[in-house]
């Protein structure tokens, strides 16, 4: 049974288009992440959220924006997709509040935007 | 800039000897370092994890040795062995509210049987 999940797990779409990317966990967690990670590797946070607060990294677009409709599931929509897009984008859960918070992760989504 | 560096973007160990990998951070306000293990297709997977506090954490056949005057961390496997072969990433959380993951850049082990 997935612990977070996302889908879906390849997404092909043109320049300017729209785009959802979904993610659910069942882990109980309050807090959720989403990372991007680059061609060059990187993992890098773009969001994390909980019941409490956004916190967004500063480099990030505002075309991109996490919906979450409830506490299991953190959404990532992105407006007028750009080439530079193109990426493999994770989601993530942690339990805050505790000092061993490491995060878990889904098996990512490989956006490729052509 | 980055904050957490893994400066050995691979490395290459025979199977049964030691592979170390090697970490190095910024900002002596992290409290809490971890290492993650990634193989292709999948999501990043917990490995081992130390607190600011301590100097070293032991789990099997990974240790992980936090020198915090030098801020460096180190991932020591023995033996290793060909399932091992993925990419490490140290990463680290500030003691702030959002206990966010700041990760370095990662490092590809390659264990030759």
């Amino acid at each position: 049974d997935t612990a977070v999940s996302q889908t879906p797990k390849y997404l092909v779409t043109q320049m300017g288009n729209d785009k959802s990317i979904k993610c659910e966990q069942n882990l109980g967690h309050d807090t959720m992440y989403w990372y991007k990670q680059d061609s060059k590797k990187f993992l890098k946070i773009m969001f994390s959220y909980n019941n409490k607060e956004l916190i967004i990294n500063e480099t990030v677009p505002n075309r991109f924006s996490p919906k979450s409709p409830d506490k299991a599931h953190l959404n990532l929509h992105i407006n007028s997709l750009e080439l530079g897009d193109s990426a493999v984008y994770f989601c993530a859960s942690s339990q805050a509040g505790t000092l061993n918070t490491e995060a878990f992760f889904g098996q990512g989504t490989r956006l490729t935007v052509v | 800039d980055q904050q957490v560096k893994q400066n050995s973007p691979s490395l290459s160990v025979q199977e049964g000897r030691i592979s170390i990998l090697n970490c190095d951070y910024t900002n002596s306000m992290f409290d809490y370092f971890l290492w993650y293990k990634k193989y292709p297709a999948e999501g990043p997977t917990f490995l081992i994890s130390i607190s600011s506090i301590k100097d070293k954490n032991e789990d099997g056949r990974f240790t992980v040795f936090l020198n915090k005057s030098a801020k460096h961390l180190s991932l020591h496997i023995v033996p290793s062995q060909p399932g091992d072969s993925a990419v490490y990433f140290c990463a680290v959380i500030s003691s702030g509210s959002a206990r966010q993951l700041t990760f370095g850049s990662g490092t590809q082990l390659t264990v030759l049987p």
